[in-house]
This record gives structure tokens, sequence and C-alpha cells, in this order.
């Protein structure tokens, strides 16, 4: 089946901070890249999608300048934490989609990110 | 606006038994897709089973099946023959058909599969 990748896996950084997320699709071709965010114990919250060579299309409450999402390949998408805050710790989920695949979203492995 | 709901925060089941968990769904969408998927404590998103708005017969999937009831905009999991490995978070999520039929998802459902 199709993989997808996230690096890291795990982050801890300073408060004050930017960390960057990478999110890969490593034997497919991935039109639309989904990023979602998930607290402890609770459900995934849609970010933003994103599709190769356009602007991020952010989710309604999602600050578009603290979480800057860049899908510069059809295999690489990045979502940039800028200034991290401790509220910004979480769990960040990437999805990727063909666009032939309509019904199937391929989730990568997660991003653990705590803010100090 | 699409919503799923799931009304069972956690739910028990005995090794081999079957468990059911429950999935509503609101949509106005006349065509759209339910999923489940299963997270284990790595985090990880595990896809189960799919359902399109407009097939006939329920999907199966080895021991997963989904009880899709259109007129009660119900879409359940069944889990037939329990196993310790299932324990786990499952989430109902639903596709929608406009914009970039992204998933929305339901808040989730603990099941604990014991001895």
């Amino acid at each position: 089946g199709a993989v997808v990748s996230q690096h890291p896996s795990r982050v801890i950084c300073k408060s004050g901070t930017s960390v960057k997320i990478e999110c890969r699709s490593l034997d497919f071709q991935a039109t639309t890249m989904f990023w979602y965010r998930q607290f402890p114990k609770q459900s995934l919250m849609l970010m933003a999608t994103s599709n190769e060579g356009s602007k991020a299309t952010y989710e309604q409450g999602v600050e578009k300048d603290k979480f800057l999402i860049n899908h510069a390949s059809l295999t690489l998408s990045t979502l940039t934490v800028t200034s991290a805050h401790p509220e910004d710790s979480s769990f960040y989920i990437c999805s990727a989609r063909v666009r032939s695949e309509v019904e199937t979203q391929y989730f990568g492995p997660g991003t653990r990110l705590l803010v100090l | 606006a699409q919503k799923i709901t799931q009304t069972q925060p956690g739910m028990f089941v005995q090794e081999k038994e079957a468990v059911t968990l429950d999935c509503t769904y609101d949509t106005s969408d006349p065509s759209y897709g339910l999923f489940w998927y299963k997270q284990p404590s790595s985090g990880e998103m595990i896809f189960l089973i799919y359902q399109g708005s407009y097939d006939q017969q329920n999907a199966t999937e080895g021991r997963y099946s989904l009880n899709f009831q259109k007129a009660r905009k119900s879409a359940n999991l069944v889990i037939s023959a329990s196993q310790l490995g299932d324990s786990a978070m499952y989430f109902c999520a639903m596709r929608g058909n406009t914009g970039f039929q992204k998933l929305v998802f339901g808040t989730g459902t603990r099941l604990l599969v014991s001895p």
C-alpha cells in the first residue's frame, strides 16, 4: 500500500522558536495533502488542505501566519509552526491523496510536538 | 455542514466476542463516503473500511463490516471475533462531495478488549 512518512516523529522545542514538519508520499504522487491536529484524547481536526503548486486552504480559526504550509512538490508538504508556544503542543498528522483515488487518504505516522 | 457523531466514549468487549461501534452522520450532500479508522496508542491512523453512499451492499473487510443504514444515517462498525490487538481508538469519518472532499471525523470510541 501507499506510504506516507513524517519527519520528525517527535520534537521538543523552546517557546518562541519555529518548527518544521515534513510530510512525504514515498511511492506515489500526492496532488492533495491534508494537515490535522489532535489534542490528547480528542479527535482529529483538519487544519488546512494543500494542493501542489497553490496556496493552502485553511480551516476557520486556523492562523495562516502561524501555521505555514508549503506543498512544493507532488511528494512533499511542510508545516511550519512559527513562534511556537506551549498551547501549540499537540499531535500533528498529515495525509495524502491521489487525484484519481478520491476515496483514499493515506495517513502519516504523526509528529508529537512539545513546546516548553 | 457535515457532522459525525459517535456517542460511545468507551466500549468493553471480551476476546472472541463481536462488538458494534456506533456512528451517525448528517450531511446535505447526496453523494458521500463513510470511513472507519483505527488509532492505536502509537498514533498512526489505520484505514479499516469504506462505504459509499450509493453502495447497495454493506462493506466488509475481513473481521470488519459496516452496517450502513442510509435512512437512519448510521454507519456502525461491527468487529467480529475481537482480538486483544483490537484495543484502540476508533474514529468514524465522512467525506463530502464538495470543495476538497475533506474528511470530517467523529470524537472517537475507545475499545478495550479483555482476555
